[in-house]
């Protein structure tokens, strides 16, 4: 069973286009963290979300945390080629250190 | 910080040979996980340790699968025999509290591993 389920799976788009990814649970997170994983690399953290209805930026990223702490949605503006990588959702239970990583959604900015 | 470093990077073997990887976590870090990395089944943990101490080694799959942690900065992955359905990217990562009760995970650049 797939706790989190990422989508789409696989996105490619245009340099400058916009775009939403999708992190969707039945399970309530008390924290949600968005990696971003480029190719021959590891996931590099992004951002964690804690409140329900909390939206963070980071540049021309968008995160947000569902009201119920149960999805999560992350938003690129203008996207360009260096945003091209594997996008992980990952939900963390209060007081416990491991994560529930989705599978990811894998993004292609071509120029 | 030179961040979670892992070795080697890519290592290529044949089946029944002993693979050993290695980890340096991040320096004041108390825990150390191992994960797995494949197109089928994404990332997969496979033990994790709280101050040198496995906690859950749930998801090792196998017997053949053993991870030691001697001490705070070094943590090894060991599979013997090796078999090709293990080949691939195994990561390592080490984390700490952040905000609020969130626990936040810092991966290393991972070793591929082919087993033919």
């Amino acid at each position: 069973t797939q706790l989190l389920e990422q989508s789409p799976q696989f996105l490619s788009i245009q340099e400058g286009e916009n775009l939403t990814v999708y992190c969707n649970s039945s399970s309530v997170f008390s924290s949600l963290q968005w990696y971003r994983q480029e190719p021959g690399e590891g996931p590099v953290l992004l951002v964690t979300v804690v409140t329900g209805g909390e939206v963070k930026k980071l540049k021309r990223l968008t995160f947000q945390f569902g009201d119920a702490r149960k999805d999560s949605s992350l938003h690129i503006t203008a996207a360009q080629p260096g945003d091209t990588g594997l996008y992980l959702c990952a939900g963390s239970y209060s007081g416990y250190s491991t994560l529930t990583f989705g599978k990811g959604t894998m993004l292609l900015v071509s120029p | 910080d030179a961040g979670v470093i892992q070795s080697p990077r890519h290592e290529v073997t044949e089946m029944g040979q002993e693979v050993t990887l290695r980890c340096k976590p991040i320096s004041g870090h108390d825990y150390l996980f191992w994960y797995r990395q494949t197109m089928m089944r994404g990332l997969e943990l496979l033990i994790y340790f709280n101050n040198n101490v496995p906690i859950d080694d749930s998801g090792m799959p196998e017997d053949r699968f053993s991870a030691k942690m001697p001490n705070a900065s070094f943590s090894t992955l060991k599979i013997q025999p090796s078999e090709p359905r293990d080949s691939a990217v195994y990561f390592c990562a080490s984390g700490a509290w952040g905000q609020g009760t969130s626990y936040e995970q810092y991966f290393g650049p991972g070793t591929r591993l082919t087993v033919t």
